[in-house]
């Protein structure tokens, strides 16, 4: 019964590539997040989706394009991906007018780019 | 702009040490703060959480009280356990900015037997 679902959870490509990690929250809620985090630990947002809304775009490169079908999913497509982008990818979801008040995370999307 | 300073880990404490992780923050309106855990390969998880000055946040032990005087909010626990091992992120969060979570670097938690 997991609550916010990433997959896959591992992920290891090449330089140049596009790929793609999907996430779904089965708990209702209605705003859902993107996370970098990088080597150092340091965690900081990317986007934020609000009833498929974009609400925070924070200065990602467009090579990252977040898609939200429904208020259950948002998935992050990277295209050519760099060496910098490895990283661990957390997806993460709210209540209904809660915003960042309570986040749930899910389990992260470890990124390597060789 | 909004940020969050933590100390700097590692921490390494025995067993039923008291524990302090430090967290200052800067913010252009009122923040609420929070604590979030991480625990190895997992995602992080809510700690506790404060709304307004001199509160206190508490949680599985760990506590945290919001200082406006000293824009500080540090974890505090009196008896450490194994099971405490991880990482700890010190957050804020703006009114009128309710959607982003601004974290601080993460303080590296372990505690040995």
């Amino acid at each position: 019964d997991t609550a916010v679902s990433q997959t896959p959870k591992y992920l290891v490509t090449q330089m140049g590539n596009d790929k793609s990690i999907k996430c779904e929250q089965n708990l209702g809620h209605d705003t859902m997040y993107w996370y970098k985090q990088d080597s150092k630990k340091f965690l900081k947002i990317m986007f934020s989706y609000n009833n498929k809304e974009l609400i925070i775009n924070e200065t990602v490169p467009n090579r990252f394009s977040p898609k939200s079908p429904d208020k259950a999913h948002l998935n992050l497509h990277i295209n050519s991906l760099e060496l910098g982008d490895s990283a661990v990818y957390f997806c993460a979801s709210s209540p209904p007018g809660q915003g960042a008040e309570k986040l749930f995370f899910g389990s992260g999307t470890q990124l390597s780019v060789l | 702009g909004d940020s969050v300073t933590q100390m700097e880990g590692p921490v390494t404490l025995s067993e039923e040490a008291f524990l302090t992780i430090n967290c200052t923050y800067t913010a252009t309106g009122y923040p609420s703060l929070f604590w979030y855990v991480q625990y190895p390969g997992e995602g992080l998880q809510l700690l506790l959480k404060a709304t307004k000055a001199d509160d206190k946040g508490s949680n599985k032990g760990f506590e945290a009280t919001y200082r406006k005087e000293t824009t500080s909010f540090h974890l505090e626990k009196g008896s450490v356990q194994v099971s405490d091992s991880a990482v700890y992120f010190c957050a804020l969060s703006v009114r009128g900015s309710n959607y982003k979570l601004t974290f601080g670097k993460g303080t590296l938690l372990t505690v040995n037997p």
